[in-house]
């Protein structure tokens, strides 16, 4: 799988939105762009993945460049529930495929009241 | 929403004693996976389970660790003489099989040996 380079921590004030950057410049064409969070000490949450067009559900936006060399995870109005560890993690997603997530460091998320 | 349950939570035992975690994976979900987080540390593959055999694992997934799933609904990995460096954060997880799968992770089974 791709390696992924996410920043080590940001901040955001309570109900702003939170834009969390991540790079994955040798992402294969096949390869997946998935965001998981874990809080505090709990299981990694699935939040979100796309392949080329940008995505959004209840939870997140997730923007994928042209190129796919780079995301970002958009919540649009963070809350302080929203504080975590945030992966970006990319991997193949073919049917077949049960193969591993790679975890990396993460982004650590605090929002601030 | 169907969710990956486990047990124990918790768990404290002696070194040199065999612990066995259990998971229950999502209904339909044909992949199984067990990672482990160490205090402090990132979350680390041990091993993804398909169709009644292993289908990857990991350096960490040496001979002291096996993995089963003895009925249709539940998935337990053993370890077979705890050691101390084995205290972990130990998530079991599921996918299905399909296009883009998702994988679901439980809330983790705490195992500290003492």
């Amino acid at each position: 799988d791709a390696k992924t380079t996410q920043p080590p921590s940001m901040d955001c004030a309570e109900g702003r939105a939170a834009n969390l950057p991540c790079n994955h410049s040798t992402i294969s064409g096949n390869e997946y762009v998935y965001w998981y969070r874990q809080i505090h000490s709990q299981g990694p949450q699935y939040i979100i993945h796309g392949l080329k067009n940008n995505e959004t559900n209840e939870m997140a936006s997730l923007i994928i460049t042209e190129d796919r060399k780079s995301s970002t995870l958009i919540l649009p109005h963070a809350t302080l529930r929203d504080t975590a560890v945030y992966y970006c993690i990319v991997r193949v997603g073919t049917s077949n495929a049960g193969n591993m997530l790679t975890f990396g460091g993460g982004t650590r998320l605090m929002v601030k009241p | 929403e169907p969710e990956v349950t486990q047990t124990p939570s918790h768990q404290v035992t002696q070194m040199g004693q065999e612990v066995i975690l259990r998971c229950v994976p999502i209904s339909n979900h044909l992949y199984f996976y067990w990672y482990r987080q160490i205090l402090g540390q990132k979350v680390e593959f041990l091993v993804s389970f398909y169709n009644n055999e292993i289908s990857e694992k990991s350096e960490i997934f040496d001979d002291q660790f096996s993995v089963e799933r003895p009925d249709g609904s539940n998935f337990t990995l053993k370890i077979r003489s705890t050691k101390l460096e084995d205290s972990a954060m130990y998530f079991c997880a599921s996918s299905v099989q399909g296009s883009g799968n998702t994988i679901y992770f439980g809330e983790g089974s705490w195992l500290t040996v003492v």
